[in-house]
């Protein structure tokens, strides 16, 4: 059963960057485009984007300019980096599985809450 | 972007009872290959959203067959047939037709 467990710190100071990591268990993700969603407290999801097993990625244009994300298949994980953070990044952030023909989330990791604040 | 536009925001039910949502796209979410890339996420309280439907209509792996999904081009619905007390959360709906993807508002459901 392939799962997805993300960890960084909780807290991140304005104008620094937001570290977070996403590990897989399970299964290998050859197959897949590996995303990141966020979630503002109380609201909404927004797509932040994904990375190919192959290590292409994708990135929605509204953050591009902020973001990164990398992949380490050595260690079975990715990773997100989202740079010059204010308290509009304060959202729990999910780590999810796209499988290629279905072209959905079929798997999500449990989140993390990131708090930006001095 | 394509927006996805969800009705009603809010939905009370009586256990048992039908419950039924609307998601409308900005623009036609067939894809160039021929596929609608539009799925249904449940959201239950305190947990992360789990897939109920994808490509419309096709229930994922486990999901119980009193929830279904119709539409096409720019008009979908999600059906529960006999709304439980498990089914409580929000409900959203999502394209990855197009970059970026995008989800709809999100409907409460709650039962009366």
């Amino acid at each position: 059963q392939v799962q997805l467990q993300e960890s960084g710190p909780g807290l991140v100071k304005p104008s620094e960057t937001l570290s977070l990591t996403c590990a897989v268990s399970g299964g290998s993700f050859s197959d897949y485009y590996l995303n990141w969603i966020r979630q503002p407290p109380g609201k909404g999801l927004e797509w932040i984007g994904y990375i190919s097993y192959s290590g292409s990625p994708m990135y929605n244009p509204s953050l591009k300019s902020r973001v990164t994300i990398s992949v380490d298949t050595s260690k079975n994980q990715f990773s997100l980096k989202l740079n010059s953070v204010t308290a509009a990044d304060t959202a729990v952030y999910y780590c999810a599985r796209e499988k290629l023909h279905l072209a959905t989330f079929d798997i999500w990791g449990q989140g993390t809450l990131v708090t930006v604040s001095s | 972007d394509i927006v996805m536009t969800q009705t009603p925001l809010s939905s009370p039910v009586t256990l048992g009872q039908p419950a039924s949502i609307s998601c409308r796209s900005s623009q036609s979410l067939v894809h160039s290959d021929g596929n609608t890339y539009m799925s249904w996420l449940q959201q239950r309280p305190g947990q992360p959203p789990r897939l109920l439907i994808y490509k419309i209509s096709n229930r994922f792996s486990g999901v119980p067959d009193r929830f279904s999904g119709s539409g096409a081009e720019t008009d979908f619905t999600l059906k529960i047939s006999r709304v439980e007390a498990e089914d409580v959360g929000v409900y959203y709906c999502m394209q990855t037709t197009q970059f970026p993807y995008t989800f709809g508002q999100g409907t409460k459901l709650e039962i009366k």
